[in-house]
């Protein structure tokens, strides 16, 4: 099964702003609602942004998601020490024997 | 508030069947919203969707693992299960139970369960 594709890892100091991408196809992303989890080390992951571009309550407003055809982008603005870990975009794969498809997932380092 | 936890054996020896249950609290397993699912993560690596059951009991599962997996859920005891034959070192992995409403819309975990195949 295939996957979604991220930049294994991004970096950025205090403050700054941080975006990952998720590359799919017409057949996931291109098609459905792109989904962003958050995993900080040692954790179970977390939704962050669902349906494309929304936060759950209790997420803050610094962390925004967008979807342009078959791409998807997770934006960190005003990054903190506490965002450092792992983020994985997720999709639903219209294939035949198709399913939920994650992404590799992209490590988050706060400089 | 929704809880999820993951209870089964540690350690499975090569070739035998994981088996894995998911307590559930705060839902019930028959919510006519809710998907049921198992996520794997091997160490050091990112995650994997093994499968979806749905309140009525139809599913549908990761193609790599189709041949070998089964996913049950029992309404009287509020829990769901995974079944997975033919173990082998690469299905070494935290094993997650999740809810999803809907089915990507992975809202509540449980802390994991590792499992390890080894002889």
């Amino acid at each position: 099964q295939s996957v979604l594709t991220q930049p294994p890892s991004a970096s950025g100091t205090p403050g700054q702003r941080v975006t990952i991408s998720c590359f799919g196809d017409t057949s996931n992303v291109g098609a459905n609602y792109v989904y962003w989890y958050q995993q900080l080390p040692g954790t179970a992951p977390r939704l962050l942004i669902y349906s494309n571009n929304q936060r759950p309550s209790g997420v803050p407003d610094r962390f925004s998601g967008s979807k342009s055809g078959t791409s998807a982008s997770l934006a960190i603005s005003g990054l903190r020490s506490e965002d450092e870990g792992d983020y994985y975009c997720a999709a639903w794969d219209d294939r035949v024997l198709g399913g939920v498809l994650f992404g590799g997932g992209t490590k988050v380092t706060v400089l | 508030q929704v809880q999820l936890q993951e209870s089964g054996p540690g350690l499975v020896r090569p070739s035998q069947t994981l088996s894995l249950t998911c307590a559930v609290s705060g839902d019930s397993v028959i919510s006519p919203d809710s998907y049921w699912s198992w996520i794997r993560q091997p160490p050091g690596k990112g995650l994997e969707w093994i499968g979806f059951i749905y309140s009525s009991g139809s599913t549908h599962y990761n193609p790599s693992l189709k041949s070998r997996l089964n996913i049950s859920l029992d309404a009287s005891k509020n829990h769901f299960s995974l079944k997975l034959a033919s173990m082998t070192a690469a299905d070494t992995a935290l094993y997650y139970c999740v809810r999803g409403r809907p089915a990507t819309r992975f809202d509540y975990w449980g802390q994991g369960t590792p499992v390890t195949v080894s002889s």
